[in-house]
């Protein structure tokens, strides 16, 4: 089975501020990992993912995970945050070969910009 | 491309009662899991749907049940409600095949508050 633990329920940071969103995760086997978005009032969008490939991934808009397999980590990180960045980030874990839609969430991190 | 839409987007019943939770999956997707959020929590994963079958189930009981339909929207039904069922139902479309299969497109959910 797969769990997913996200350190920080909160992140309160000033606009511009580099931010980093903490996510481990346990698993037997091999994983994919995704950072999903919730803004308020509305559903999940994706942000990025890892499935194979450059440990190193980036989102549109300034966000960047890594990959690292020794310390079973999936950090989030921004260099500068804007205003518009405040939501719940969401990181998620799915078996490789997993056919079909089921994820592992960790419990969400409200990001909470301010000017 | 139309995205994931969702119906009703909020409804109250009482303890007891029945619930019937629609969803319309993005042009081209076949396949529909149902998420549950809980005040404050990560999504949980109830069940998945793909060509009209139940495909994978989470740790719900079996009030909790599903439809997919060939035009493949499907419905989330709920017997029996308890007050815990009270939570944002998400549900998420996506390609069976696809690679990774985890990135699922939600919709805005619908929220049921049982009293």
């Amino acid at each position: 089975a797969q769990s997913v633990t996200q350190l920080d329920s909160q992140v309160p940071v000033f606009e511009e501020a580099p931010v980093e969103l903490r996510c481990n995760y346990s698993s037997s086997v091999s994983v994919y990992l995704f950072w999903y978005v919730q803004y308020p009032n509305q559903g999940l969008q994706l942000l990025l993912k890892y499935l194979s490939g450059s440990t190193l991934v980036e989102s549109i808009n300034g966000f960047e995970a890594e990959f690292n397999k020794s310390q079973t980590s999936f950090h989030l990180r921004k260099p500068s945050v804007h205003i518009s960045d405040t939501a719940e980030y969401f990181c998620a874990v799915t078996r490789v070969y997993n056919q079909g839609g089921k994820l592992i969430f960790g419990q969400g991190t409200e990001l909470s910009v301010k000017p | 491309e139309t995205g994931v839409t969702q119906s009703p987007t909020h409804l109250i019943k009482t303890r007891g009662q029945q619930v019937t939770l629609r969803c319309s999956s993005q042009s081209g997707h076949n396949t529909v899991s149902w998420y549950q959020q809980a005040l404050g929590q990560g999504p949980q994963f109830i069940f998945q749907y793909y060509r009209e079958e139940e495909n994978g189930r989470g740790n719900f009981p079996p009030r909790f049940s599903g439809l997919q339909f060939p035009n493949y929207s499907s419905e989330l039904n709920v017997n029996a409600l308890e007050l815990d069922d009270s939570a944002l139902y998400l549900c998420a479309s996506s390609l069976f095949s696809a690679p990774g299969a985890g990135e699922l497109f939600f919709g805005e959910g619908s929220r049921l508050t049982v009293l």
